[in-house]
């Protein structure tokens, strides 16, 4: 069955280190990934997608991610992070009749 | 780009009551539309299919006389909690894929339900 593991529940860092956030998924296909943060109370940010093609994507507010298929892996990095950045973190694959599986988030906390 | 509309955002209503909440595809048709639900501090869980013209599909679990699903249009699909009871309170969440191939999958911005 199609899963996405988050592995880390919460993790902190401080502010200005680089952060990655790892997601391993099970999939027979070629998956499309995502990756969507979560402020408290809020709806879902689209941080990133992978489709095809590179494997190192860009998204917004610096963060990137690398699919590694060999590794069933799609982590997230930010080289440095930024108090703001403070949230939760979702890892998606994408099934084929549109719906998304996630993983259980990791919570992401900032110090100063 | 897609946008996915989803009203209300916040709704509080007393145990035995029922909510709808509207999920609206504002710029492109949505034969199919997703329904999640996030408890606090977890993750999201599909809970149904809501495809157009047809009855939705619900995953294991979720009782489809509780989470009534209607989808008369391709770009409206509504989620109605029927006597809603406390532990129904919880985050909804809809989603729409807005094309085929890699197009985009387009998320609501949710509705917090609350039943006192």
């Amino acid at each position: 069955a199609q899963s996405v593991t988050q592995p880390d529940i919460h993790i902190t860092v401080s502010e200005g280190a680089s952060l990655e956030l790892r997601c391993n998924y099970s999939y027979g296909a070629t998956p499309y990934l995502f990756w969507y943060v979560q402020s408290p109370g809020q709806g879902l940010q689209l941080l990133l997608k992978y489709f095809s093609g590179d494997t190192l994507v860009q998204g917004i507010k610096g963060f990137e991610a690398e699919f590694k298929r060999s590794q069933s892996s799609f982590n997230l990095r930010k080289p440095s992070v930024h108090w703001s950045d403070a949230a939760e973190y979702f890892c998606a694959v994408a099934l084929p009749r549109g719906d998304m599986r996630f993983g259980a988030g990791t919570r992401l906390t900032v110090k100063p | 780009g897609a946008v996915v509309s989803q009203h209300p955002s916040r709704v509080i209503c007393k145990s035995g009551t029922s909510v709808k909440i509207e999920c609206r595809s504002l710029d492109f048709q949505a034969t199919t539309m997703f329904w999640y639900r996030q408890f606090p501090k977890q993750s999201l869980m599909l809970m149904a299919t809501s495809n157009e013209g047809s009855k939705a599909t619900y995953e294991q679990g979720v009782e489809k006389d509780k989470f009534l699903i209607n989808h008369a249009s391709l770009t409206l699909s509504t989620l109605t909690v029927t006597s809603a009871h406390p532990e129904d309170s919880s985050f909804y969440i809809c989603s729409a894929r807005s094309g085929a191939g890699n197009y985009g999958y387009t998320f609501g911005s949710g509705t917090r339900l609350t039943v006192v």
